[in-house]
């Protein structure tokens, strides 16, 4: 199904903390979930990916996680910096189809 | 590489009018295309899938007949808003699947105000 968002979640670091942003995602048949970032007023940007065959993947700075057994997936920010300020989102493709099916988004504040 | 454009960026109509909005994909060819709209403090909603030459498939609530959909080109996509009312006001924003099939590239998005 669908997920939609009716309220956006906060999550407030001090800078250079590390940050997780946890996602739950809805389609045990997902196989490619991404993590996007939005910043206020602009599209989407890819952060980082991981297909179902993996628990794992690092980027620059990212991980993500991914917990197919309860359908979770989460995003690891390390030293966080005050340009990661931004909303976050998941998003997974339902398995067969190319559609992305997005998660509801986490705001991530950076406190100095 | 990978770029996604739209255009305008910005648009502020009366409502009863008709509202275009392009979405170009400026250094690869894209057969299929998305469009979403995202309400503020809301995540990114689905609307329809553009399909290069065919018609566009829309998501269950959608009007077809109010977002129009072209896809002409391997490069361009236009989504029309017609009679247009406040409740359309919305950020829209497309996307354009990459040449892997499960990837896309989105565009910056185009903030509608209908007054």
């Amino acid at each position: 199904g669908e997920s939609v968002g009716l309220h956006l979640p906060t999550l407030s670091v001090q800078e250079g903390d590390n940050s997780i942003i946890n996602c739950a995602y809805s389609n045990s048949a997902s196989d490619y979930f991404i993590w996007y970032k939005q910043e206020s007023g602009k599209g989407p940007q890819f952060i980082i990916d991981i297909r179902s065959n993996m628990d794992k993947r690092q980027g620059q700075r990212v991980t993500v996680l991914l917990n197919k057994t309860v359908k979770h997936l989460s995003l690891q920010i390390a030293a966080t910096q005050p340009g990661d300020s931004a909303v976050y989102f998941c998003a997974e493709n339902g398995g067969a189809t190319n559609k992305l099916i997005f998660g509801t988004g986490t705001l991530l504040a950076i406190q100095p | 590489g990978a770029v996604v454009s739209q255009h305008p960026s910005r648009v502020i109509c009366k409502s009863g009018t008709s509202v275009k909005i392009e979405c170009r994909s400026l250094d690869f060819q894209a057969t299929t295309m998305f469009w979403y709209r995202q309400f503020p403090k809301q995540s990114l909603m689905l609307m329809a899938t553009s399909n290069e030459g065919s018609k566009a498939t829309y998501e269950q609530g959608v009007e077809k007949d109010k977002f129009l959909i072209n896809h002409a080109s391997l490069t361009l996509s236009t989504l029309t808003v017609t009679s247009a009312h406040p409740e359309d006001s919305s950020f829209y924003i497309c996307s354009a699947e990459g040449a892997r099939g499960d990837e896309q590239f989105f565009g910056p998005g185009t903030r509608l105000t209908v007054l």
